[in-house]
């Protein structure tokens, strides 16, 4: 089945240390987003990514930085973690930019700052 | 300025009950996408139902239905003969342009569903 897949489901860093999350999809969409999600907040778009162009949005911090190698991956990295960096991150995949494409999201990693 | 409202932040149904829960939303695009989530505590983001602003019809997803009042600016969840596995907590969601010029979807505060046997 096409799909959103993110690795890992959860992942524990250090105050400070560089930490990285993956996503892949199977779904050859165009677009990809990271949203972070604290606890009991809705989601909260990050970036994303129309094919290699890569939109930030005006609020995301300098700390948050992404890459998309290809298609299928794209990567969110976090160069410096604090404490309130922990919270579930999603990504979402549609085919294309537009107000009436749908969003397909995976099953997010939970990051927990130690 | 909340672009999407959601009023009810939990709520409790018995189980085969329908449900229906609130969205209200604002904005003054012609063209734009309404859509609901289920996110459930494993923290999936479960896409239900999608209905665009030209739609005339409600849009109709096995159980799900969205009932979409244009000139009320509302776009509500009904969901029909409840299971304990509705349990979880629903997004409303739209489809829109940030003031950075970006396309984004704008998520409601949620409404916790839980069903009860």
């Amino acid at each position: 089945d096409a799909m959103v897949i993110q690795n890992p489901r959860y992942q524990v860093t250090q105050f400070g240390k560089p930490v990285t999350l993956s996503c892949s999809q199977t779904l050859n969409h165009n677009v990809m987003y990271w949203y972070q999600q604290k606890s009991s907040q809705a989601p909260k778009l990050l970036f994303h990514y129309y094919d290699k162009d890569f939109n930030n949005e005006a609020d995301t911090p300098d700390n948050f930085q992404s890459r998309r190698p290809n298609t299928s991956f794209c990567f969110l990295d976090i160069r410096s973690p604090g404490l309130g960096d922990a919270a579930m991150y999603l990504c979402a995949t549609s085919r294309a930019a537009g107000v009436l494409e749908t969003q397909y999201f995976g099953p997010g990693t939970r990051l927990l700052v130690l | 300025a909340q672009k999407i409202t959601q009023t009810q932040p939990g709520m409790f149904v018995q189980e085969k009950e329908a449900v229906t829960l609130d969205c209200t939303y604002d904005t003054s695009d012609q063209s734009y996408g309404l859509f609901w989530y289920k996110q459930p505590s494993s923290g999936e983001m479960i896409f239900l139902i999608y209905q665009g602003s030209y739609d005339e019809q409600n849009a109709t997803e096995g159980r799900y239905s969205l009932n979409f009042q244009k000139a009320r600016k509302s776009a509500n969840l009904v969901i029909s003969a409840s299971q304990l596995g509705d349990s979880a907590m629903y997004f409303c969601a739209m489809r829109e342009v940030s003031n950075f010029g970006n396309e984004k979807l704008t998520f409601g505060t949620g409404t916790r569903l839980t069903i009860i046997p």
